[in-house]
């Protein structure tokens, strides 16, 4: 069965750069959600979309921005990289009312 | 969403049942008791979920109390590969995203 594809699945990057990441969703699954986990840190949200419009937000910095395309997949862009920023990033889709979140195999990154 | 609270860590002996504990006595009537688990450094994997009624999968069995305060989710059989932090979430069956705190650390040693 397909399931839902982040990548990279590394990235390295210097402060102050920017970074992108990818999620795309399992198909037929319109709802995608984004979170970060830090080292030894449980995931912590920070912004959901459905239909290509955001839903929910959580504790994403003003650096970050999201988006969902029309093939519903979507991007996070990070700018002005910090340290902290150093983390694994897990995107999450659900089909409509769907009764769970299937989560991919995350993208670690890495700002030096 | 209700908060929950779980053991910070649990070990099990291979081929034993691992019974994880949770409570969440401030779950509301619309909310459901789900639980994920995530392996060193994977995405979260859903194992489970129910609302009043004990519920099993081939995953595992989840026991909820009557009140609906706590409840257990239970490996019938634990393996060395059911070593994971194990989340137990509340929240309502449409409710969007999942809020995830302290899980349990379950360790399975041969």
């Amino acid at each position: 069965a397909a399931g839902v594809i982040q990548s990279p699945r590394h990235l390295i990057k210097e402060k102050r750069e920017t970074a992108t990441l990818k999620c795309y969703p399992i198909p037929r699954h319109d709802t995608v959600y984004w979170y970060q986990q830090g080292p030894g840190q449980d995931p912590q949200f920070l912004i959901s979309f459905y239909e290509k419009m955001q839903s929910d937000k959580g504790s994403i910095p003003d650096r970050f921005s999201a988006q969902q395309f029309s093939d519903y997949h979507s991007e996070l862009n990070m700018s002005s990289l910090e340290l902290g920023d150093s983390a694994l990033y897990f995107c999450a889709s659900r089909e409509g009312a769907g009764e769970k979140l299937f989560f991919g195999s995350g993208t670690q990154l890495s700002v030096l | 969403d209700a908060k929950t609270t779980q053991p910070p860590s649990m070990d099990c002996a291979e081929g034993r049942a691992a019974n994880l504990p949770c409570n969440h006595s401030t779950i509301s009537g619309n909310e459901y008791v789900y639980w994920y688990r995530q392996i060193h450094s994977q995405g979260p994997q859903y194992i489970i979920h129910g609302l009043k009624n004990n519920e099993t999968n081939e995953m595992a069995s989840l026991i909820i109390t009557e009140d609906r305060k706590s409840s257990t989710l239970i490996l019938p059989h634990a393996t060395l590969r059911d070593t994971a932090v194990y989340y137990c979430i509340v929240r309502v069956i449409q409710g969007g995203k999942l809020i995830f705190g302290q899980g349990t650390e379950l360790s399975v040693k041969p």
